[in-house]
């Protein structure tokens, strides 16, 4: 089934240590995203990439790592943990293609607890 | 920078009662507007888009939404809404930038849909 592969779904996080987070398309979209998902604040981009070798910072990109060696993989890492950055994190990818987007599709998400 | 307004944190009406779910957004040129809902524990599903072309768009749920460029509103209704509605939905915009589509959420309204 076509679509966007989050793993792992939920995780457990001692605070200081390092965690990637793993995002998977198989749709073959250039742009990709990772959002954070917070009570009362809706989704809140944090890095994003519009093509493969390429990253941008989103509005809430200190703490977070991204990179993008390719097409379908667009992993997020924290390289120290701080319990602020418990949250529930999106992977988003859409396709771009004559100047216009095809809307957004969106992983399952993952819940991260950072203790 | 680009924003969209919710206004509404919650709504709540009873099993088949109309729906009208707010979304405004503040930019100089039309973005592209969406609609998603979340139901709770899951990611976030594509209800309607518009890009351009006709003002009223039909999506899926039997759900719609309403270009008013005047107003810069982007409202979703439903004649007849049904307990399975009840979730999260969220208004969501993006305008091109360098050649990049990057979307910006909205708080998000609750629905709630007393039987």
């Amino acid at each position: 089934i076509a679509g966007i592969t989050q793993a792992p779904t939920s995780q457990i996080l001692a605070a200081g240590r390092r965690m990637t987070l793993r995002c998977t398309q198989d749709m073959r979209h250039n742009a990709m995203y990772w959002y954070r998902q917070d009570l009362g604040l809706g989704l809140r981009l944090i890095h994003y990439s519009n093509t493969a070798g390429t990253t941008g910072k989103g509005e809430v990109p200190d703490g977070y790592s991204v990179s993008r060696a390719n097409t379908d993989d667009f992993p997020l890492t924290l390289a120290s943990a701080v319990p602020s950055q418990t949250s529930v994190y999106f992977c988003a990818s859409s396709a771009l293609a004559g100047g216009e987007i095809g809307g957004y599709t969106f992983g399952s998400g993952t819940r991260l607890t950072v203790v | 920078a680009q924003s969209v307004t919710q206004p509404d944190i919650h709504i709540t009406v009873s099993e088949g009662a109309s729906l009208e779910l707010r979304c405004n957004y503040s930019y100089g040129a039309t973005p592209y507007l969406f609609w998603y809902v979340q139901s709770p524990g899951q990611g976030l599903q594509l209800l309607l888009k518009y890009f351009s072309g006709d003002t009223l768009v039909q999506g899926i749920k039997g759900f719609e939404a309403e270009f008013k460029r005047s107003q810069s509103s982007f409202n979703l209704r439903k004649p007849s809404v049904h307990w399975s509605d009840a979730a999260e939905y969220f208004c969501a915009v993006a305008l091109s930038s360098g050649g990049s589509y990057i979307p910006t959420f909205g708080r998000g309204t609750s629905l709630i849909v007393h039987p």
